[in-house]
């Protein structure tokens, strides 16, 4: 069982209010992702880092921001939540890499969360 | 575009016969392929990682193979249980930003 963690699991919230969905992980590693996912549909990178003080844009443009001040804790912040927002955010973290030919990147998920805005 | 595609219809299998799922995947050569299990509101599992010089990978009643020239692999699990029953889930990873690209997954239901 990976040691990556994602609060809350479910939230319900009214349109405009402010979110952050928070992620941690205890393995120690670099990278970390959230994925934006809805029912049978495939994952959309939204955010990755690299470490801390690295942030980057994935695929899916999303109006959500992110941070990394500290290793093992990478929240996604909603300034203004609306009805499109509504999906199953989920979180991800893979070990430290080399950049190369030899390179992989196994990820490790948490729970995720369900986010419904109405 | 690079695309990922597996069968979107769920696979009834019945227990104890072997499952096989596909990954079919285009405009691209990947360094490797992963797959992962997915239960419902839950994360993914990583199951098994294949690379692009492997033809055959095993883990206990898993089996991966891939095929570059076809541009496939295939994820067999073996003397199936109710328990396999999950979303299995393709991923390539894409050299240009070492990232990987997903498939929408695939669904099996192993009947007792």
């Amino acid at each position: 069982e990976a040691d990556i963690y994602q609060t809350p699991r479910y939230l319900v919230i009214g349109t405009g209010k402010k979110i952050t969905l928070e992620c941690s992980q205890t393995m120690g590693h670099d990278k970390m992702y959230w994925y934006q996912q809805d029912p049978g549909m495939e994952l959309h990178l939204i955010h990755y880092s690299y470490g801390v003080n690295s942030t980057e844009k994935g695929d899916l443009s999303s109006e959500s921001t992110v941070s990394r001040i500290r290793t093992e804790h990478f929240p996604l912040t909603l300034e203004s939540a609306r009805p499109s927002h509504t999906s199953q955010y989920l979180c991800a973290s893979s070990e430290r890499w080399i950049a190369g030919p030899s390179s992989t990147d196994t990820q490790y998920f948490g729970p995720g969360t369900r986010l419904t805005v109405l | 575009s690079q695309k990922i595609e597996q069968n979107s219809e769920a696979l009834n299998i019945q227990e104890g016969k072997t499952a096989t799922l596909t990954c079919n995947y285009t405009n691209y050569s990947p360094a490797y392929l992963q797959w992962y299990r997915q239960d419902p509101g839950r994360g993914p599992v990583f199951l098994l990682l294949i690379r692009e010089n492997e033809k055959e990978k095993r883990k206990e009643r898993l089996k991966v193979t891939f095929d570059t020239t076809l541009k496939q692999s295939l994820f067999h699990i073996t003397a199936s249980q109710p328990a396999d029953s999950a979303t299995y889930l393709c991923a390539l990873d894409r050299r240009s930003n070492y990232q990987l690209i997903w498939g929408a997954g695939t669904k099996l239901i192993i009947k007792p």
